[in-house]
């Protein structure tokens, strides 16, 4: 499974969009780039799934480039309830296990 | 349609006593993995089943087990507890057969070692 990196923390304010980029240099060919969302004390929470170019859904997007090694988390006019860590995933169809990496706390403040 | 339940919420032990934990999944799901997560470590995997079968095992000891009954209920055990395996521990159920298709998680149980 690739192994991947993202900032450790990240400040925004109510209402700005928050970008949350994560490198997976060694992403296999068949392997899907996921996203997962954590409140203190809950489980986390699926966000989004994408294998290449643009996937959007109702509460975020997700950008990934051609070469695949890197994908962005795209947040839009978060509020305060957003401040949550945030993982990201890269993840194997047909594999059985999967890793979390330390994740992004993200705070967004008023 | 209710989601993931594990029992009990919070639980204290002891050094050397063994703990049971149980995960009940969303209905209709077949697939089920254990995460443990601590500030130090993080969230990690644990094991996973699917059809009463474990198909994979993180890198954990020996002492810690589970199982997966035919009506898709999970339980883990850790036996001779440490004071380490203080952490919460969730349980995730997936509708489809294979892990990376979304993960369902429960809050998780709370285990406190002393």
């Amino acid at each position: 499974l690739a192994k991947t990196t993202q900032p450790i923390s990240m400040d925004s304010y109510e209402g700005q969009e928050v970008n949350i980029t994560c490198s997976h240099n060694n992403i296999a060919t068949n392997d899907y780039i996921t996203w997962y969302q954590q409140f203190p004390s809950q489980g986390p929470r699926f966000i989004i799934q994408g294998y290449k170019t643009k996937v959007t859904n109702e509460v975020a997007s997700l950008f990934i480039p051609a070469d695949r090694k890197s994908s962005t988390l795209s947040l839009p006019r978060v509020s305060l309830s957003d401040t949550a860590v945030y993982y990201c995933l890269v993840v194997m169809p047909g594999g059985f296990k999967t890793i979390f990496g330390a994740g992004t706390r993200l705070f967004v403040k008023a | 349609k209710a989601g993931v339940t594990q029992t009990p919420r919070y639980l204290i032990k002891t050094r050397g006593q063994q703990v049971t934990l149980s995960c009940s999944p969303i209905s209709g799901h077949r697939s089920v993995s254990w995460y443990q997560q601590t500030p130090g470590q993080g969230l990690q995997f644990l094991f996973e089943y699917f059809s009463e079968t474990q198909r994979n095992k993180g890198n954990f000891p020996g002492r810690f087990s589970g199982r997966q009954f035919s009506n898709s209920r999970s339980e883990m055990n850790v036996s001779t507890l440490e004071l380490g395996d203080s952490a919460l521990y969730l349980c995730a159920s997936s509708l489809g057969q294979w892990i990376y298709n979304e993960q369902f998680f429960g809050p998780g149980t709370r285990l406190t070692v002393l």
